[in-house]
């Protein structure tokens, strides 16, 4: 079936560092791709999307580009701040589902050092 | 535009017990999803309602049931609560299954955070 593997966490970073969050899809189909954040104690916000090979979505800094040949959606940011510590998660639409349901990673705690 | 609400914020219930939680869904949507996140996982889709009809299911045991309304709101219901039901249940609303290439863009909402004891 249809699945979402992130790299585990947590991810812990000095502020103005660079990072990198992997993330790899199991889909038949063409799914959209998405990157939500998680703050302590809140719900899922959207962070990015892309819904077709070789998208780029892009959003506050981050970046995540649709590989279909390698089915990968890595996360990126060129520099980041002690105010992007959160649960990253990626995710894809279903779209054999009939429902278009979310597929989610387990999550990628990321913490960010002053 | 007002967007995803849900109602309540916490709960606090017994094994054994039943609950109720509530979704309003974002003006215009018409589909709404609901999800289970266990600490420290990745939201599971528990169930989808378009229109009123449930429109698919994930794999969760039927005393997880649901309903949505005319006005496109819904509710989660859980029966004889156990002690691994406690967790964050997110509701998101969408425009319908049918929608554009790429699928329907989800919107979430806060949660309700449900603790059983």
């Amino acid at each position: 079936g249809n699945s979402v593997t992130q790299m585990e966490g947590p991810v812990t970073l000095s502020e103005e560092a660079f990072l990198t969050i992997n993330c790899t899809y199991t889909a038949t189909g063409y799914p959209s791709l998405f990157w939500y954040v998680q703050y302590p104690g809140e719900g899922l916000q959207l962070l990015l999307k892309a819904t077709k090979a070789d998208d780029k979505g892009s959003n506050k800094g981050f970046e995540a580009t649709y590989r279909k040949e390698t089915t990968s959606f890595h996360l990126e940011k060129g520099s980041v701040q002690v105010s992007d510590s959160a649960v990253y998660f990626c995710a894809l639409s279903d779209p054999n589902s009939g429902t278009y349901k979310y597929i989610f990673g387990t999550g990628t705690r990321l913490k960010v050092l002053a | 535009e007002t967007g995803v609400t849900q109602s309540p914020t916490h709960l606090i219930k017994t094994r054994g017990q039943q609950v109720t939680l509530r979704c309003s869904s974002q003006s215009g949507h018409n589909t709404v999803s609901w999800y289970q996140q266990a600490l420290g996982q990745g939201p599971q889709f528990i169930f989808q309602y378009y229109r009123e009809e449930e429109n698919g299911r994930g794999n969760f045991p039927p005393r997880f049931s649901g309903l949505q309304f005319p006005n496109y709101s819904s509710e989660l219901n859980v029966n004889a609560l156990e002690l691994d039901d406690s967790a964050l249940y997110l509701c998101a609303s969408s425009t319908g299954t049918s929608g554009v290439a790429g699928g329907n863009e989800q919107f979430f909402g806060p949660g309700t955070r449900l603790t059983v004891l």
